[in-house]
C-alpha cells in the first residue's frame, strides 16, 4: 500500500531556514499537501503541491517536488517561534484530495531554538 | 472559509460504553472523513462518506462505525468503547468538485477510555 516517510524530529535556530522532507511511494498522487498542527489543535492546511508541478511557493513557504524520486520538502524561510509545530505530509492517490481518504506521514516536530 | 466543528474537544467515557463522536461542517461539502492519530502511528482512517446515508470503510475501520444521515454531519460511533481507542479524533470534509480542493480539519476530539 501507500507509505509516506519522514523525519520525526527537526531543530533549527531561529531565522534560520527549515526544511522538512518526506518521501512518498504513491507515483499515481495527484496532490501532495503540507499540514501543520499546532499543540492540541487540528491540522491546518499550509499549502499542496499538484504532481506536474516541481515547484511552488507561498510567502515564506517553498514546497519543492521530484516525482523521479518521489521526494516533497517544505521550506520555511526565517522561521520563527511561532512555527513550532508538527508538519505532516500527505498524499492523495490517484483520484486527488477531494475524493478519497489522504495518506499522512507521522508528522515531523520543529523545534525552534532561541 | 470552511468551518469543521467537532462538537467535543475532551471526552472521558468507560469501557463498554457507546459513544458518539459528532462533526459538522458548514460548506455543504460531499466528503466527510473520520481519522485516529496516535503518537507514532500518524493519521489513520477509520471511515468516511461520498454523501448522506454512504459510508466506505478506511483502514482501521474495526470497532466503529458512522452515520450520515444529514449532508452537513457525520458521526463516529464506538459501539463498545475500549481502552486501545483512546486517541485523538480528528474529522475532516473536501468536495469532489474539483481535484485541487483539499481536506479541511476540525480541532479534534481527544477521547480517554478508562
Amino acid at each position: 500500500g501507500e507509505d509516506v516517510e519522514q523525519s520525526l524530529f527537526l531543530s533549527v535556530r531561529e531565522g534560520d531556514s527549515s526544511v522538512i522532507n518526506c518521501t512518498y511511494t504513491d507515483s499515481s498522487s495527484t496532490y501532495l499537501y503540507w499540514y501543520k498542527q499546532e499543540p492540541g489543535a487540528g491540522l491546518q492546511l499550509l499549502t499542496y503541491i499538484f504532481s506536474n508541478m516541481d515547484m511552488k511557493q507561498d510567502q515564506r513557504l517553498t514546497v519543492l517536488l521530484n516525482k523521479k524520486d518521489k521526494h516533497l520538502s517544505l521550506r520555511i524561510a526565517d522561521t520563527q517561534t511561532g512555527d513550532s509545530a508538527i508538519y505532516f505530509c500527505a498524499e492523495s492517490g490517484p483520484s486527488g484530495g477531494g475524493a478519497d481518504g489522504l495518506t499522512f506521514g507521522k508528522g515531523t516536530h520543529l523545534i525552534i531554538q532561541p | 472559509d470552511v468551518k469543521v466543528t467537532q462538537s467535543s474537544r475532551y471526552l472521558v467515557k468507560r469501557t463498554g460504553e457507546k459513544v458518539f463522536l459528532e462533526c459538522v461542517q458548514d460548506m455543504d461539502h460531499e466528503n466527510m472523513f473520520w481519522y485516529r492519530q496516535d503518537p507514532g502511528l500518524g493519521l489513520r482512517l477509520i471511515y468516511f462518506s461520498y454523501d448522506v446515508k454512504m459510508k466506505e470503510k478506511g483502514d482501521i475501520p474495526e470497532g466503529y462505525s458512522v452515520s450520515r444521515e444529514k449532508k452537513e454531519r457525520f458521526s463516529l460511533i464506538l459501539e463498545s468503547a475500549s481502552t486501545n481507542q483512546t486517541s485523538m479524533y480528528l474529522c475532516a470534509s473536501s468536495t469532489p468538485d474539483s481535484y485541487n480542493q483539499p481536506q479541511h480539519f476540525g480541532d479534534g476530539t481527544r477521547l480517554s477510555i478508562l
